[in-house]
């Protein structure tokens, strides 16, 4: 199994623009998380999805952060507008919704708005 | 979810063990211990949990206490490889409500 996959790696843009950040869980997982990871704020839940439906969406900064997952097979995170203060790593992860639940992460998407 | 204590940062020698604390005093019955660990750069990686008994696999070994208000995660042998923020995380057990919250962890360096 490739894993959870991110993408793009790297992403940088101006203040203003829109982002869309992409995830591909694990097959067959059921549960998909987005995490934000800046060295104030260390690693942040933003929103967590169980079976494509949004559960917990608390920790969404602000409006201007979005998350949907069309299908078990992707997921995306959009920041509309851009600002610099959304710099930071963002991670996806995934997991199977058992009693004893391991999360696996991909990458990251290291996001730097100018 | 009960909140964990962890030293900020840790020394280790290369090829010794690295026993890292852990303090959850406010556990509660139904709620599993796991250990994380992130390499500069990457993301989390899971490491081990448990719920009362000591555990162990090919990665590391947990030990709980009795009263299960503190653990300690060992890496019998530690490497160069194994500079890393390792997270304590107390969570309930059971489907649905799944919020893995990570704390500060302890970064851990080891030296050659």
């Amino acid at each position: 199994d490739a894993g959870v996959i991110q993408s793009p790696r790297h992403e940088v843009t101006e203040m203003g623009q829109e982002v869309t950040l992409r995830c591909k869980p694990i097959s067959g997982h059921d549960y998909l998380f987005w995490y934000r990871q800046t060295m104030m704020r260390g690693l942040e839940l933003l929103i967590y999805f169980n079976n494509n439906v949004p559960i917990d969406d608390s920790g969404m900064p602000e409006d201007r952060f979005s998350a949907k997952m069309p299908n078990a097979s992707f997921s995306t995170l959009k920041i509309q507008p851009s600002e610099p203060r959304d710099s930071a790593v963002y991670f996806c992860a995934s997991s199977i919704g058992t009693k004893v639940e391991k999360l696996f992460f991909g990458s990251g998407t290291q996001l730097s708005v100018l | 979810d009960a909140k964990t204590t962890q030293p900020p940062s840790m020394d280790c020698a290369e090829g010794r063990a690295a026993n890292l604390p852990c303090n959850h005093s406010t556990i509660s019955g139904n709620e599993y211990v796991y250990w994380y660990r992130q390499i500069h750069s990457q993301g989390p990686q899971y490491i081990i949990h448990g719920l009362k008994n000591n555990e162990t696999n090919e990665m590391a070994s947990l030990i709980i206490t009795e009263d299960r208000k503190s653990s300690t995660l060992i890496l019998p042998h530690a490497t160069l490889r194994d500079t890393a923020v390792y997270y304590c995380i107390v969570r309930v057990g059971g489907t649905g409500g799944f919020k893995t919250i990570f704390g500060a962890g302890t970064r851990l360096f080891v030296k050659a």
